[in-house]
């Protein structure tokens, strides 16, 4: 059983195109974040969303914007893809997120996206 | 602002040796600090979590322990086995506004058979 699965695990692109990741997860967690790992491996968080609402949204460009259809799915999309953004993309979940400090995150396996 | 380092930022030993990995942390106001574990390709799986109260946890072979006031973390793990090579990251959570965590740069550790 997957507990948060992203797709694809793979996106290799041409600059300037839009793609979409997308995360699911079936743990009943009301929190989910989009997290985003450099080349040298530093993790970072972009967004983070209780129960659809939008709570964390880091200094992140506005070619990114999260959607999150129902509290188990949070999509990325990219609009006009740059050579900067080449990255691992991670999704995750907590049950409770915001204040609650005893809230432990599970990971996706991450998206790989190249943008050449 | 809150920096998280890791040191060292790679580290190979023999098998069966004790290791401890440290975590610094400049603002001691956090919820709690997380080591993680992530293997090459893979996400990031949970080891441990402390709590800003607690001094340390235990699981298995692994033990991390938590020092608020001068910002500091160590993960120790006992008898290393060749299955314990991945990267280790550690990260806190910040005790104000947004509560997110901020992840260190990580150790890889190889544990040579």
């Amino acid at each position: 059983d997957t507990a948060v699965s992203q797709t694809p695990k793979y996106l290799v692109t041409q600059m300037g195109n839009d793609k979409s990741i997308k995360c699911e997860q079936n743990l009943g967690h009301d929190t989910m974040y989009w997290y985003k790992q450099d080349s040298k491996k530093f993790l970072k968080i972009m967004f983070s969303y209780n129960n659809k609402e939008l709570i964390i949204n880091e200094t992140v460009p506005n070619r990114f914007s999260p959607k999150s259809p129902d509290k188990a799915h949070l999509n990325l999309h990219i609009n006009s893809l740059e050579l900067g953004d080449s990255a691992v993309y991670f999704c995750a979940s907590s049950p409770r997120g915001g204040r609650w400090y005893t809230d432990t995150q599970y990971f996706g396996p991450g998206t790989r996206l190249t943008v050449l | 602002k809150q920096e998280v380092t890791q040191i060292p930022a790679a580290l190979s030993v023999p098998e069966g040796e004790n290791l401890v990995l440290n975590c610094s942390f400049t603002d001691s106001a956090i919820y709690n600090l997380q080591w993680f574990r992530q293997d090459p390709g893979k996400g990031l799986t949970s080891l441990l979590l402390i709590q800003s109260s607690q001094r340390e946890q235990t699981s298995g072979r692994l033990n991390a322990s938590l020092d608020k006031s001068s910002g500091r973390s160590t993960l120790y793990i006992a008898a290393s086995q060749p299955g314990d090579s991945a990267t280790y990251l550690c990260a806190v959570r910040r005790a104000s506004g947004t509560y997110k965590y901020i992840f260190g740069t990580g150790t890889r550790l190889k544990v040579l058979a």
